[in-house]
């Protein structure tokens, strides 16, 4: 069975600074994608990011990385120069295996962006 | 990204009654698309996956006849909670899996159900 791990319940991050949500994740398979999503308050779900375990490159989109540790199991991810509207629920989560499309839920962290 | 649009986003129901909650991917075809339920303060837990054109498959523990699921065109799926209790109340959220490859699926904005 899968599993991902968020260990920070929650988080306070001053504006302007950069911040690391932990991710670690448990699988046996050799194939899997790995993603992280916002959860505003509003609830909707806004995918950030994605990593396959065969990329050689840590995952970027903007603000957003992906701090990628395949031998340690961990998908951390960063995010640079914190704004206001990055206050939200951040959940990891993880596909599988190929051809395998439930996505696996860490518990989630919560960002608090302090002016 | 991808636009899933999810409607409605809030609906209060009378005990008893039936409610269908609708996922539409605008600009995307979507053979599969997920319905997942969350409880406040928790995470997403995934109810049933959605393939058009055949029957979807529920996870253990989810009753069928009370959450029906139809994916009648590759942009659209339902989710019907019939004979809705104050147990069902909840936050509902569909996902539409856009291409194969990346398997990235995009959700829509949640629909909250508020039966009294």
């Amino acid at each position: 069975a899968q599993k991902i791990t968020q260990t920070q319940p929650g988080m306070f991050v001053q504006e302007k600074e950069a911040v690391t949500l932990d991710c670690t994740y448990d699988t046996s398979d050799q194939s899997y994608g790995l993603f992280w999503y916002k959860q505003p308050s509003s609830g909707e779900m806004i995918f950030l990011i994605y990593q396959g375990s065969y990329d050689e490159q840590n995952a970027t989109e903007g603000r957003y990385s992906l701090n990628f540790q395949k031998a340690r199991k961990s998908a951390n991810l960063v995010i640079s120069a914190s704004q206001l509207g990055d206050s939200a629920m951040y959940f990891c989560a993880m596909i599988p295996g190929f051809g395998n499309e439930k996505l696996t839920f860490g518990t989630g962290t919560r960002l608090t962006i302090i002016p | 990204g991808a636009v899933v649009s999810q409607h409605p986003s809030r609906v209060i129901c009378k005990s008893g009654t039936s409610v269908k909650i609708e996922c539409r991917s605008l600009d995307f075809q979507a053979t599969t698309m997920f319905w997942y339920r969350q409880f406040p303060k928790k995470s997403l837990m995934l109810m049933a996956t959605s393939n058009e054109g055949s029957k979807a498959t529920y996870e253990q523990g989810v009753e069928k006849d009370k959450f029906l699921i139809n994916h009648a065109s590759l942009t659209l799926s339902t989710l019907t909670v019939t004979s809705a209790h104050p147990e069902d109340s909840s936050f509902y959220i569909c996902s539409a899996r856009q291409t194969i490859s990346r398997n990235i699926q995009y959700f829509g904005a949640g629909t909250r159900l508020s039966v009294l």
